[in-house]
């Protein structure tokens, strides 16, 4: 069965330190791969995205990701974490179901001052 | 160019009653998805409509059903409203299916009493 997981529930850092946030997804063909980001009661927005080509991709408010095919994986990271980085992170693996293949569980970033 | 907009922002029904929450998908986006987000889960997806046309569905009853217009408007209808349907209501749309992301509303705050 298709799905996505996201290991972590809740991840606390330190402002300044760096970040990864964990995803991995189990598809049967080439995903296609999303990061968004959720301030409480907001709606998402989309953070970065990953069809095809450099496995290494650049988004927005200096987050990154990379695909590793070998380990089903689509790691979020940032160098350095700011306090406005606090928010819920969701992973989402899309492809050919259109929409089926729902968001993982999400992961909750604290930053401590 | 607009974003996604969704009306209302908050609601309060009674259990048995019906709703309906509506959709302005961004300019130039033909697909709007609607998710489902209960207090501290991910958003879970209810169905897709692609040029007016449902184009996949999620594990939701029959009550819960959906229109899009041809101006890729979008609304979304809850019949016989159950306590569990108090939830965080996501509209999400894109340009052909979600190959490009989907841009996000900031959702609908449904509390059934």
């Amino acid at each position: 069965a298709q799905s996505v997981t996201q290991p972590d529930i809740h991840i606390t850092v330190s402002e300044g330190a760096s970040l990864e946030l964990r995803c991995n997804y189990s598809y049967g063909a080439t995903p296609y791969l999303f990061w968004y980001v959720q301030s409480p009661g907001q709606g998402l927005q989309l953070l970065l995205k990953y069809f095809s080509g450099d496995t290494l991709v650049q988004g927005i408010k200096g987050f990154e990701a990379e695909f590793k095919r070998s380990q089903s994986s689509f790691n979020l990271r940032k160098p350095s974490v700011h306090w406005s980085d606090a928010a819920e992170y969701f992973c989402y693996v899309g492809g050919t179901s259109y929409g089926k293949l729902t968001f993982g569980q999400g992961t909750i970033l604290t930053v401590h001052p | 160019e607009t974003g996604v907009t969704q009306s209302p922002t908050h609601l309060i029904k009674t259990r048995g009653q019906q709703v309906t929450l509506r959709c302005s998908s961004q300019s130039g986006h033909n697909t709007v998805s609607w998710y489902q987000q209960a207090l501290g889960q991910g958003p879970q997806f209810i169905f897709q409509y692609y040029r007016e046309e449902e184009n996949g569905r999620g594990n939701f009853p029959p009550r819960f059903s959906g229109l899009q217009f041809p101006n890729y408007s979008s609304e979304l209808n809850v019949n016989a409203l159950e306590l569990d349907d108090s939830a965080l209501y996501l509209c999400a749309s894109s340009l052909e299916r979600e190959i490009y992301g989907y841009t996000f509303g900031s959702g609908t705050r449904l509390t059934v009493v």
